[in-house]
């Protein structure tokens, strides 16, 4: 079962914030987040293992409540380059059995 | 340069043919992925081999086959019986096979295939 994104999408000025949600129903190992932009593949931006941990790529960050089955993103400071749709992939139950939402289409304009 | 590779780029299937969908890695992972992505429907699971000579089903794997004779080859086959083949299909490799958890996905550049 898809784990769950919001919001699918939203709008940003550049230096904006912004958060997105992703939810699963199911007990999770662990959390990645994927960044596409049109036309190209899937870019890695970062694993989450363990409840409660956070973690950070430049102005991106992101945190992982293994209880409540949670993951959220946070853009902070928003550039051009962060535009792109953002995928959150849960791992739990069946090992490898890693599945993608439904995608957060971020548009940064200037 | 390590990485994987995807062909063709572009596919059409004519009705009630079969299509294989090619995907070749030299980066030693163990672990292999097919998805496919509608838009705005991200990304869904159709198959994923974690060894050689093993592979599972996803979420959607009805009307496609998989083989996994080698470890640097995954290829995907879209057989007459999916009804809606049309989609971006990705592959993607990973590190670790059964212990793969913490280790992130590499993705192919895709394949469109369309239907004529």
């Amino acid at each position: 079962q898809q784990p769950v994104q919001s919001p699918q999408a939203v709008i940003l000025r550049e230096g904006e914030d912004a958060v997105i949600n992703c939810s699963s129903s199911k007990a999770l190992y662990s959390v990645h987040w994927y960044r596409q932009k049109h036309g190209e593949a899937p870019v890695f931006l970062m694993i989450l293992l363990k409840g409660g941990e956070q973690k950070g790529h430049e102005k991106i960050s992101a945190s992982f409540n293994e209880k409540k089955q949670q993951s959220s993103l946070y853009l902070t400071a928003s550039q051009l380059s962060y535009s792109g749709t953002y995928f959150c992939g849960t791992e739990g139950g069946s090992q490898g059995n890693l599945i993608f939402g439904k995608g957060t289409k971020l548009s940064v304009k200037p | 340069d390590g990485g994987i590779t995807q062909s063709p780029k572009y596919l059409f299937r004519k009705e009630g043919q079969n299509v294989t969908l090619s995907c070749e890695q030299n980066l030693n992972h163990d672990a292999m992925y097919w998805y496919r992505q509608d838009p705005g429907q991200g990304l869904r699971l159709i198959y994923y081999s974690q060894i050689v000579n093993d592979f599972q089903k996803g979420d959607i794997a009805e009307g496609y086959s998989v083989s996994r004779e080698k470890k640097e080859s995954f290829p995907l086959t879209v057989t007459s019986a999916q009804k809606n083949p049309t989609a971006f299909y990705l592959c993607a490799s990973r590190r670790g096979g059964l212990t793969a958890t913490n280790e992130k996905l590499f993705f192919g550049s895709g394949t469109q295939l369309s239907v004529l």
